[in-house]
């Protein structure tokens, strides 16, 4: 059972440049989230899905894009990417049933923008 | 607005000492609470969770927290700490009522030395 699978690990972007990170969960979860970490900062919900076809804005969402086509995957796109978007991006899936609880977290990708 | 505050950025402990991380949350409604541990170049892990019932609640890797509604605090505790506890610990609270919606604390950085 993979659980949460992040692609790529690792991305050097140029200021400017656009990319997708891919997110696949084989958990069947109906909710699925991506945050950034930050030193000193914790983890930030940038945008979340609670299902196939929907997505919400999270507390940091500027500057970033998502897309939730099939259950199992959720895409972040980055359209023009700034020295402030360098973080480490984890994905995050969860049930959807009041009280399940709990996320699981893919392993993360490290993005750097120079 | 809900927060949660972790109050110690790094903590440092010897081997087979106590351990106690602080974790206090502002929110009106009765919670939901998280611990999460992040070992370096890892994601996230739950450790255990806290809906409703038994104020103490166990968790994986022997680690236990206490909710107590009075201090809106939800420490997390493990009585003989090993080497391999060494990782960060997030505390995290569920502003959506048990929907999935969870804010994370900054973290707290334990040290283990032998």
């Amino acid at each position: 059972n993979a659980g949460v699978t992040q692609t790529p690990k690792f991305r050097v972007l140029k200021t400017g440049q656009s990319m997708t990170l891919l997110c696949a969960q084989d958990m069947n979860h109906e909710y699925m989230y991506w945050y950034r970490q930050d030193p000193g900062m914790g983890l930030r919900l940038i945008h979340y899905s609670v299902g196939e076809g929907t997505t919400a804005k999270g507390e940091v969402p500027d500057g970033y894009n998502v897309s939730r086509l099939k259950k199992q995957n959720f895409l972040l796109g980055l359209e023009s990417a700034a020295p402030s978007q360098t973080s480490v991006y984890f994905c995050a899936s969860s049930y959807s049933n009041r009280g399940a609880g709990g996320y699981t977290f893919g392993s993360g990708t490290r993005l750097t923008v120079v | 607005a809900q927060s949660v505050t972790q109050p110690d950025i790094h903590i440092t402990v010897s081997e087979g000492a106590s351990l106690e991380l602080r974790c206090n949350y502002s929110y009106g409604a009765t919670p939901y609470l998280f611990w999460y541990v992040q070992s370096p170049g890892q994601g996230l892990q739950l450790l255990l969770k806290y809906f409703s019932g038994d104020t103490l609640v166990q968790g994986i890797k022997g680690f236990e927290a206490e909710f107590k509604r009075s201090q809106s605090s939800f420490n997390l505790r493990k009585p003989s700490v090993h080497w391999s506890d060494a990782a960060e610990y997030f505390c995290a609270v569920d502003l959506s009522g048990g929907y999935q919606k969870v804010t994370f604390g900054t973290g707290t950085k334990l040290q283990v030395i032998p």
